[in-house]
């Protein structure tokens, strides 16, 4: 059965203090790993997807990073509008259905 | 850009009741998907559909049932509702042609009383 483990729970930040969230899987074949941000009541918001080890994918203040275990958002510099949280989802190949991790709830401190 | 329409975004019923979800997808996806959050829970995936024709099926209780229709909408049906029902449902498309990227809609609140 495919898993998702997210770390940490929640993260605290001061504006500015640049961190990495990390997205442990097991899966049976990996189609793809996706990242969403999440607000309070609303739909995930898409925003990468990584295919293979060694993939790396960048937007605005957010990297992402996959290896054959893990995957990282790490986050440079964040601002308030960064706080929401953050939810890692897999899709194995010959399954449509995405199984995502509990999420990271982070918060920016200004 | 044209994003993923679910109505209503809220609702209320009473238990025992029956509510439907309308999901209307990004055009020219073919793939559609139902899933459900629980306060405080990671989104659980209820079903999927690829060009009108059921093609995954997760943890959806059998009071539930859902279908594409001719014009890729989809709508979920939720019967007998009890208070555990009470979730963000969401709806997602994709095209499998075109890199098979999710979106998510926004949600529709149900609240059972």
């Amino acid at each position: 059965e495919d898993q998702v483990t997210q770390s940490p729970e929640a993260l605290r930040l001061q504006e500015g203090e640049s961190s990495s969230l990390n997205c442990s899987y097991t899966v049976s074949g990996l189609r793809g790993l996706f990242w969403y941000r999440q607000d309070p009541g609303k739909g995930p918001e898409f925003l990468f997807t990584l295919y293979s080890a060694g993939e790396e994918k960048e937007k605005e203040r957010l990297k992402a990073t996959l290896t054959k275990k893990e995957s990282f958002l790490h986050i440079t510099a964040p601002k308030p509008e960064d706080s929401a949280t953050y939810l890692c989802a897999v899709q194995p190949f010959g399954n449509e259905k995405l199984t995502f991790g509990t999420g990271t709830r982070l918060t920016i401190i200004p | 850009a044209a994003g993923v329409i679910q109505s209503p975004r809220h609702l209320i019923k009473e238990k025992r009741e029956t509510a439907t979800l309308k999901c209307y997808p990004i055009p020219r996806h073919d793939t559609v998907y139902w899933y459900q959050q629980g306060p405080g829970q990671d989104p659980q995936f209820l079903i999927s559909f690829y060009e009108k024709m059921q093609s995954d099926k997760g943890s959806i209780p059998d009071r539930f049932s859902a279908q594409q229709f001719s014009d890729y909408h989809s709508e979920l049906n939720m019967s007998s509702l009890e208070l555990g029902d009470s979730a963000l449902y969401f709806c997602a498309s994709s095209s499998r042609v075109s890199g098979n990227t999710i979106y998510f809609g926004e949600g529709s609140w149900l609240t059972v009383v």
